[in-house]
């Protein structure tokens, strides 16, 4: 099992819908949360970072983390075709390294 | 600054021959990460160093594969003898301190071994 479960999709949603994302782990020692967004023939840059459970807010991303699941969401409200990218998640506990999902691939469609 | 800066951004090989990656980070980040993505797999972490000593490579996937940072601003990531299967794209990334803080990708090489 991997430490860090996320599924690739892809995932196509028409343009102005709700975009949920998500990943599940299985680390109990994992404490900082991020989601990190990738363009096409790019490298990855973070969008969000979370510090252990509860939710965060950036504009039309929200970032949430349930530790007590083993879970972890993004959510994009108002969807634009800019947004179309791979997401990642990763996640750490403390000064290991960086553990990321392998990733979903979503499309905003006009 | 510049930020993360890999060279080649392409490279095409036949297998069996030797492959260099280069990757020079942001100035004052003292770690550094070799990634390795492919659809299968993902992004996979290959190997990092702190202060330019690697600190943990148990990602490297073979003795094939090998990585020097010899100063701190300039790392390389080799593949000798290359296979097709080494195909994909490799990311360097920096950052200041370990663990959780934010990591800075490079724009990758992209490998195709034929």
């Amino acid at each position: 099992q991997k430490e860090v479960e996320q599924d690739p999709g892809p995932l196509s949603v028409p343009e102005g819908a709700i975009v949920s994302l998500n990943c599940t782990y299985s680390n109990s020692a994992f404490q900082y949360f991020m989601w990190y967004r990738q363009y096409s023939r790019k490298g990855p840059e973070l969008l969000m970072y979370t510090y252990s459970s509860g939710n965060k807010e950036d504009g039309r991303f929200t970032a949430q983390v349930d530790k007590s699941s083993k879970y972890i969401s993004l959510f994009i409200r108002d969807s634009q075709p800019s947004d179309s990218a791979t997401y990642l998640c990763a996640m750490a506990g403390g000064a290991q390294k960086l553990v990321f999902g392998q990733g979903t691939r979503l499309t905003i469609n006009p | 600054d510049a930020g993360v800066i890999q060279s080649p951004r392409h490279e095409v090989t036949e297998m069996g021959q030797e492959v260099t990656l280069r990757c020079k980070p942001i100035s004052g980040h003292d770690y550094l990460f070799w990634y390795r993505q492919t659809m299968m797999r993902g992004l996979e972490l290959l190997i990092y160093f702190n202060n330019n000593v690697p600190i943990d490579d148990s990602g490297m996937p073979e003795d094939r594969f090998s990585a020097k940072m010899p100063n701190a601003s300039f790392s390389t990531l080799k593949i000798q003898p290359s296979e097709p299967r080494d195909s994909a794209v490799y990311f360097c990334a920096s950052s200041v301190l370990a663990g959780a803080d934010t990591q800075y990708f490079g724009p990758g090489t992209r490998l195709t071994v034929l």
